[in-house]
């Protein structure tokens, strides 16, 4: 089976410019969680979403959003890019009710000039 | 919401001693504890998991023990060798009945270093 995968693998913004991210869960997988890597704050989640619903979202402010389609991808969106916003965004997936482990995918690195 | 505290945060040994890394959280009703490992440049990987049914879990090095009423948990490896130094991240979350709730709450993570 296909891991989870993350496009583009890389990205350079500025400054207020929206940037948006793509993940792909394992073929079966109805739950995909964000969590945003940064070397300060560590791993911290952002939301999940599970049947193109969200159903938790993390302390991060509005300019943070995502969504699920019907085949289960995510994306997520960050507007107004900030210089703070740069990191890895991982993306997880799992199958949901109730089996709950994660399986990261390798991430988007994300730079804010 | 979930904290989880998680010591050491660096932690080196030599080739063949064992690790330890120690987490502890605060939602009582967190009941569902992986530890990943994540090398440099690389995604975070699970290496085992613990569901609060359980008090000890093991898996040939590696093992992870449970203390629900100290609300705290350890991952143990035996026997290290070079390959096992990375990040490793401990994290808490809530899996009920018929609904996953996807939100992993991670510690800090431990920086392992072993010297051959």
């Amino acid at each position: 089976k296909a891991g989870v995968t993350q496009t583009p693998r890389y990205l350079i913004k500025t400054r207020g410019q929206q940037v948006t991210l793509s993940c792909s869960p394992i073929s079966g997988h109805r739950s995909v969680s964000w969590y945003q890597q940064t070397p300060g704050q560590g791993l911290q989640f952002l939301f999940e979403y599970f049947s193109e619903t969200q159903r938790n979202k993390g302390n991060f402010p509005g300019r943070f959003s995502g969504r699920q389609f019907s085949n289960s991808r995510s994306e997520m969106n960050v507007s107004t890019l900030e210089l703070g916003d740069s990191a890895l965004y991982l993306c997880a997936s799992s199958r949901g009710q109730g089996r709950g482990t994660q399986y990261f995918g390798p991430g988007t690195r994300l730079l804010v000039l | 919401g979930e904290n989880v505290e998680q010591h050491p945060s660096t932690l080196s040994v030599q080739e063949g001693d064992s690790a330890v890394i120690k987490c502890t959280y605060s939602d009582s009703a967190s009941n569902y504890f992986p530890w990943y490992k994540q090398e440099l440049g690389k995604r975070p990987q699970l290496i085992i998991d613990i569901r609060s049914n359980v008090g000890e879990k093991k898996d040939q090095r590696i093992a992870v023990t449970l203390n629900k009423t100290a609300k705290h948990f350890s991952l143990h490896i035996t026997e290290t060798q070079p390959e096992d130094s990375a990040v490793y991240f401990c994290a808490a979350s809530i899996n009920a009945g018929g609904t996953s709730y996807g939100k992993l709450t991670f510690g800090q993570g431990t920086i392992l270093t072993v010297h051959p």
